[in-house]
């Protein structure tokens, strides 16, 4: 079964650096989203991504986020100078379109020192 | 203010129980329900999802959940559970009016005892 692949599985960055977290969804995919979880707290919708831009994004999607399809088949997450509170694991979903549900891959665990 | 409840945090039960997860949310129009679960060191896997039709929807893992419009609840079931399912599980919605970002719920977390 196709599956949606995350790069790296763990992350660790010094805080102001830049990060790049990485995700190949599934082939067939159109819809492409980010979210991320907090150690202890709810999983958060980060930003949704169709027909080559952004459709919608939350209040967490500030200016130091940002995401790219630099080409067919991989879909990144940027965040430009990590704090502290960056610090979460990052998911990846993808979806098919219509009435199909949101595919994850397994997640990037983020940490920020 | 719209959200997603779950308001069993951890559960415990034994193998070979029955097992009931529940999930409450607070939106005007019936949402899109799904029950996402999470083991150790893995991503979100998709049990089962509600559109539209049949308010009993079947899963994988032999999992199922009844939608209840009166009740604003689609709780998650399983007859008998067996070790491997302990796990993290997520209750999510899609509102409607909204894009297609999922809400979740804070989560469940299930033990099972031998």
């Amino acid at each position: 079964e196709p599956e949606v692949t995350q790069t790296p599985s763990h992350q660790v960055t010094q805080m102001g650096q830049e990060v790049i977290l990485r995700c190949v969804p599934i082939s067939n995919h159109l819809y492409f989203y980010w979210y991320r979880q907090i150690l202890g707290q709810k999983v958060e919708f980060l930003v949704s991504f169709y027909n080559n831009e952004i459709s919608e994004k939350s209040e967490i999607f500030d200016d130091q986020f940002s995401v790219e399809r630099p080409d067919g088949s991989n879909f990144t997450l940027k965040i430009r100078s990590t704090k502290l509170e960056d610090s979460a694991m990052y998911f990846c979903a993808s979806r098919v379109g219509g009435h199909q549900p949101q595919h994850f891959g397994d997640g990037t665990r983020l940490s920020i020192l | 203010a719209q959200s997603v409840t779950q308001p069993d945090i951890h559960i415990t039960v034994s193998e070979g129980a029955s097992l009931e997860l529940r999930c409450n949310y607070s939106y005007g129009a019936t949402p899109y329900l799904f029950w996402y679960v999470q083991s150790p060191g893995q991503g979100l896997q998709l049990l089962l999802k509600y559109f539209s039709g049949d308010t009993l929807v079947q899963g994988i893992k032999g999992f199922e959940a009844e939608f209840k419009r009166s009740q604003s609840s689609f709780n998650l079931r399983k007859p008998s559970v067996h070790w491997s399912d302990a796990a993290e599980y997520f209750c999510a919605v899609v509102p409607i009016q909204g894009a297609q970002k999922l809400v979740f719920g804070q989560g469940t977390r299930l033990t099972i005892n031998p």
